[in-house]
């Protein structure tokens, strides 16, 4: 099993650009997310899946918008990337066991600069 | 909104001594999870805490949850390299497995 996996590793975009993250996990999940990490900030949720066909908005999402393909792929697009938006980009997974969720899966991470 | 604060931001520790680090929620807990993140790598999850009060072991790793369930320590013992990177808690609920995560606590040992 790959767990959670990224594409791509290293990103460099220009100001107004757009691109799309992707992420796609094997574990058979109907949860997933999309933080940022920035120095010093910890994570932040930018958007998140419930489950297949449903997202909503986490507590960063302005600038962004996600697709959730399928139970396994959930993408993360910038439309018009800035340079507020260079950061670090995690996916991860999660799952309801009962009344409770188990820990997230990280995937391993997209280093974007936008100049 | 939830608010969740992690002190200390850096932890220097020379190879064999014990730190603490501590994590603080402005709301009520459903859970805490705590996660450590390499140099260069993505979060790993270390563990969780549901109930008021909880106490659990890893090996050199103790974690605590307060009774209030609006606190949370993780205590290392005779800390060793393989204990560098950052450490974050992370407040956890239950309706959509959201989590808010501190900043973290950035730990360097010193051989």
């Amino acid at each position: 099993n790959a767990g959670v996996t990224q594409t791509p590793k290293f990103q460099v975009l220009k100001t107004g650009q757009s691109m799309t993250l992707q992420c796609a996990q094997d574990m058979n999940h109907n949860s997933m997310y999309w933080y940022r990490q920035d120095p010093g900030m910890g994570l932040r949720l930018i958007y998140y899946s419930a489950s297949e066909g449903t997202t909503d908005k986490g507590e960063v999402p302005n600038g962004y918008n996600v697709s959730r393909l399928n139970k396994r792929e959930f993408s993360l697009r910038l439309e018009s990337a800035a340079p507020s938006q260079t950061s670090v980009y995690f996916c991860a997974s999660s799952e309801r066991l009962g009344t409770r969720f188990i820990e997230q899966f990280f995937g391993p991470g997209t280093r974007l600069t936008v100049l | 909104g939830q608010q969740v604060m992690q002190i200390p931001q850096y932890q220097h520790v020379q190879e064999g001594e014990d730190f603490t680090t501590y994590c603080n929620s402005s709301t009520t807990l459903s859970n805490i999870q705590w996660y450590k993140q390499r140099p260069g790598g993505h979060p790993v999850f270390l563990i969780q805490l549901v109930k008021s009060g909880e106490v659990k072991k890893q090996k050199r790793l103790t974690f605590q949850f307060g009774e209030a369930k609006k606190n949370s320590s993780l205590h290392i013992t005779a800390t060793q390299t393989t204990d560098v990177g950052t450490y974050f808690c992370a407040g956890g609920e239950d309706s959509w497995g959201k989590l808010q995560f501190g900043a973290g606590t950035q730990v360097v040992v010193t051989p």
